[in-house]
Parts: C-alpha cells; structure tokens; sequence
C-alpha cells in the first residue's frame, strides 16, 4: 500500500524568507500529488497539486516539484507571509484507486 | 454547485456510548467519499474510503465502521466508544480518481 512521509514536522520562518516542505511516497503507481492547508480550526483546503506528466508547477508564490524516479515531491512557498501560517498536508493515492493517503502534516509558523 | 455538509460540529459523549456522525454531498452524483480522523497535533489518518452505495474499504481495524445507505450519505458509527476515539473526524469527497478532495466542516468529538 502507499505511505507518505512528510518532513519537517514543523517549520518557522521569517516573513519574506522561502519555505520548503518535502514528501516521500511508496507507491510507483501514484500519479497525483495534492497539497492542502489547513488553517487553525478549519477543514483542509486544496493549494496546489501535480500530476505525474510534469516535473513542476507553479500559482504565483506556491510552487511543487515533483522527482517521479526518487519517489517525492515538494512544496515551495517563496515571499512567505504572516498568513501563510498554517498545517500544510501532502497526499497520494494508492496507485490506481481511489485511496488518497495524507502524511503527518508540517505546521508552518512565518514570523512577523 | 457542491456542498457537503457534516455534523454535528461538537460532540462530547461518555466512554461506552453509541456514535452516529452523518456527512451529505450535495449538486453531485456518485462521489468518492472519506472519513479521516485527525488526532491532536496529527496528520490525517483514512478510516474509511467508499466508491459507491454498499462499497466500502476499511483502512484500520477498530471499534468504528462506516455506512453508505444512500449515494450521497456516508455515515461514521461505533457502537462503543473508548478514551482513544477522541480527535477531529472529517469528512470528504471527491469526483473520480485523481481529483481534489473535498472537505466537510469537521466534527470535534470528545470522549469523557
């Protein structure tokens, strides 16, 4: 089955500096990555997310990578602001279901 | 357009006592639907994935099982709840395979 790991766990930074949040799966099958946040309190939200047939994507301060070979993909958020603050989560499914596994999270804290 | 509702938002029940948490989709007709528990300071953890009525995957062996009675309801339930059921339930669904996932309002439950 799949499995997804995601670090860091947590990540601070300051305001304007870049962050980057990285994610291994299992599966060789998967072939959509998601990311969400999820604010304090509130349900998860979709970012961004990138299909297998591209190696990067990119929404104005939110981009992912994606290395089919070594099996993980990343989230970068570059000029980081105060409300960028939040758990962000990254999924794949289980290659050829419909089984959509999260990792663990990282809480992002930018720092004013 | 497509809503999912989820409730209750709270919920405080003793140890031992029955769970009936209820999610609803609505403008959409077949969806893949999610019950994900997240425990405080955790990622997403998938308890059960349906791909239609009376078709439903368990993730993680519990006390806790789900139910599809109709298209768009997918119901979470236990007969007897223990200390360990505690955490953010959610709900989600999504269209087909590879699609965003999502989200209902979440349930907060507490088992006293």
């Amino acid at each position: 089955g799949e499995n997804v790991e995601q670090h860091p766990s947590t990540l601070s930074v300051q305001e304007g500096d870049s962050a980057v949040i990285k994610c291994t799966y299992s599966d060789s099958a998967s072939n959509y990555f998601p990311w969400y946040k999820q604010e304090l309190g509130k349900r998860p939200q979709l970012i961004i997310d990138i299909r297998s047939n591209v190696g990067e994507k990119k929404d104005q301060r939110i981009a992912v990578t994606l290395n089919k070979t070594a099996k993980h993909f990343s989230l970068h958020i570059t000029e980081t602001q105060p409300e960028d603050s939040a758990v962000y989560f990254c999924a794949a499914p289980q290659g050829g279901s419909e089984k959509l596994v999260f990792g663990k999270g990282t809480k992002l804290t930018v720092n004013p | 357009s497509q809503t999912i509702h989820q409730w209750p938002a709270t919920l405080v029940q003793p140890v031992g006592s029955p769970l009936s948490l209820e999610c609803t989709v609505e403008g959409t007709s077949n969806p893949n639907l999610y019950w994900y528990r997240q425990a405080a300071g955790r990622g997403l953890q998938l308890l059960f994935y349906s791909i239609g009525i009376d078709q439903i995957s368990s993730e993680v062996p519990q006390n806790l099982s789900a139910s599809r009675p109709q298209d768009r309801q997918f119901i979470l339930s236990s007969k007897k709840l223990l200390l360990s059921d505690s955490g953010f339930y959610l709900c989600a669904w999504s269209r087909q395979i590879n699609t965003e996932a999502f989200f209902g309002q979440g349930t907060r439950l507490t088992v006293v």
